[in-house]
C-alpha cells in the first residue's frame, strides 16, 4: 500500500482480555518497528523486526506482550491479560532495510477499561 | 543507554516569528539524530536527520537543525513559522555502533503552537 496501515484504529477492551493489533508495512520494507506512546510522552520502543525475525525485543515490557511477523510483511502485536496501564497509542513503522528513515502508521489507540 | 531531553514541553510563538526547539542527548562517541513531527490526528513524519558530515542539516517545510557535539545538542530552528507548523515535535537518537540497526529513542516531545 501507499503507507503503513494499522488496524484497528481504536480498540476498547476489558481488563484481562487478549488483544491483537495489526500492522501492514509499506510493500518491500524489510524492517518493522513497534512503539508505544502514552499521553504526553514520546514513542517508547517495543520491538524491531528485520524480515521475519525479531532483531531487538528489549522494549517489550513483560511476557504479556508478544509480536510476530511470520512472512516478513504483516506484523501482529499481541497483548495477553490486558491491564489498564497498557492503555496507549501503539505505533508501527517500517523502513526499507533498517534505519530511522522509517514511515509511521497512524497508530492504534488501545483503551483498557 | 541513550536518552533525549527536550526541555520545553510547550512553545507558543506568533506567526512569522522565528522558533527554536531545543534537544539534548546523552553523550556517546557517535550518534544518529532525528527530528520527527506529529500533526494533529496524523502519524509521525521524519523532518530531518543527521548521520554524518555537515553539522547543519536542512529538512522539509523550511526547518533546519544543527548538530553540536561539544554541547550534545541538536536544536531545531525555523526562521518564520506558519499556522500549519502547529504540531508536536520529537527529537530522537540512535546508536550507529550496534551490529544490527538500532532502535530509535525518542524524547518527550515539544508542542509548538503558532498564534495568528
Amino acid at each position: 500500500g501507499a503507507g503503513v496501515s494499522q488496524t484497528p484504529s481504536n480498540k476498547v477492551t476489558e481488563k484481562g482480555k487478549y488483544v491483537e493489533l495489526r500492522c501492514d508495512p509499506i510493500s518491500g520494507h524489510t524492517a518493522l518497528y513497534w512503539y508505544r506512546q502514552s499521553l504526553g510522552q514520546g514513542p517508547e520502543f517495543l520491538i524491531y523486526f528485520q524480515g521475519t525475525g525479531a532483531a531487538d525485543d528489549s522494549g517489550l515490557p513483560n511476557d504479556r506482550f508478544f509480536a510476530v511477523r511470520p512472512e516478513g510483511s504483516v506484523s501482529t502485536l499481541k497483548i495477553q491479560r490486558t491491564e489498564r496501564g497498557d492503555s496507549a497509542v501503539y505505533l508501527c513503522a517500517s523502513s526499507l532495510k533498517g534505519g530511522a528513515s522509517a514511515f509511521f502508521g497512524q497508530g492504534t489507540r488501545l483503551t483498557v477499561v | 543507554a541513550q536518552s533525549v531531553t527536550q526541555l520545553d514541553s510547550q512553545v507558543p510563538v506568533f506567526e512569522e516569528a522565528p522558533v527554536e526547539l531545543r534537544c539534548n542527548y546523552s553523550s556517546s562517541v557517535s550518534v544518529y539524530l532525528f527530528w520527527y513531527v506529529q500533526y494533529p490526528n496524523q502519524g509521525l513524519q521524519l523532518l530531518l536527520k543527521y548521520l554524518s558530515g555537515s553539522t547543519l542539516v536542512k529538512g522539509i517545510n523550511g526547518f533546519e537543525a544543527e548538530f553540536n557535539k561539544s554541547q550534545t545538542s541538536f536544536h531545531l530552528r525555523k526562521p518564520s513559522v506558519h499556522i500549519s507548523d502547529t504540531a508536536e515535535y520529537f527529537c530522537a537518537v540512535s546508536d550507529p555502533k550496534k551490529t544490527s540497526y538500532d532502535k530509535v529513542i525518542f524524547g518527550p516531545g515539544t508542542s509548538l503552537s503558532v498564534i495568528p
